[in-house]
């Protein structure tokens, strides 16, 4: 079956424009996450969508960063006004929702802000 | 805030040998998972470990969750190059919140 994919797969953009980063989590996963990664670096939480809730935005750096999903699939990360220390890896996760499940992730967008 | 800490950092052994990754927190998890991440792609679970003190075994690797929950070990016998890749410890909160690691990025010679 088709596993978690994101758009696109490399983004280079400008200093202080905006990006749009997708992601189609696997079919029936109620539980949605983004990360930021840093070139061989952990992870780190950015935004958690868990079916109908509100979505936990604790790890979002800043204001310029925001995070929608659609019909509880597809989800989006936008970043306004984009900094050069906004270039790491965006990689997104998607899991069943139940307690202890196992995160599915894409392969990630790498963003560069030049 | 960074919760999980991987020690070490970077590791490169030659093949055959054995090495130890720790993970440590203040924090106590309802479960600690381990993953591996290659280049260009996600992390890949690994093991999920629940109870204090359980070791579980997949073929050359051992993990272990320490008795309060708090802290985690993976032991790899007789490296192997296909072993090399980023490791990663997430601890899971009661509201299935991940919080990852630090990372530990691991090379096994030839």
């Amino acid at each position: 079956g088709a596993g978690v994919s994101q758009s696109p797969s490399n983004k280079v953009t400008e200093k202080g424009k905006d990006v749009e980063l997708r992601c189609d989590p696997i079919s029936g996963h109620t539980a949605l996450y983004w990360y930021r990664q840093s070139l061989g670096q952990g992870l780190e939480f950015l935004i958690y969508f868990q079916g109908n809730s509100a979505p936990d935005k604790s790890g979002l750096p800043s204001d310029r960063f925001s995070a929608e999903r659609t019909g509880g699939s597809v989800s989006t990360l936008t970043i306004q006004r984009t900094q050069q220390e906004d270039s790491a890896v965006y990689l997104c996760a998607s899991s069943p929702g139940t307690r202890e499940s196992e995160q599915y992730f894409g392969p990630g967008t790498r963003l560069t802000v030049t | 805030t960074q919760l999980l800490e991987q020690s070490p950092q970077f590791l490169s052994i030659q093949e055959g040998e054995n090495l130890t990754v720790y993970c440590n927190s203040s924090s106590v998890f309802s479960s600690l998972q381990w993953y591996r991440q290659e280049p260009g792609e996600g992390p890949v679970l690994l093991v999920t470990v629940v109870t204090g003190g359980e070791v579980k075994k997949l073929k050359r690797l051992t993990f272990q969750f320490g008795d309060a929950r708090k802290d985690s070990s993976l032991h790899i016998t007789a490296a192997q190059p296909g072993d090399t890749g980023l490791y990663l410890c997430a601890g899971v909160s009661t509201g299935n919140q991940f919080y990852f690691g630090t990372g530990t990025s691991l090379t096994v010679i030839p």
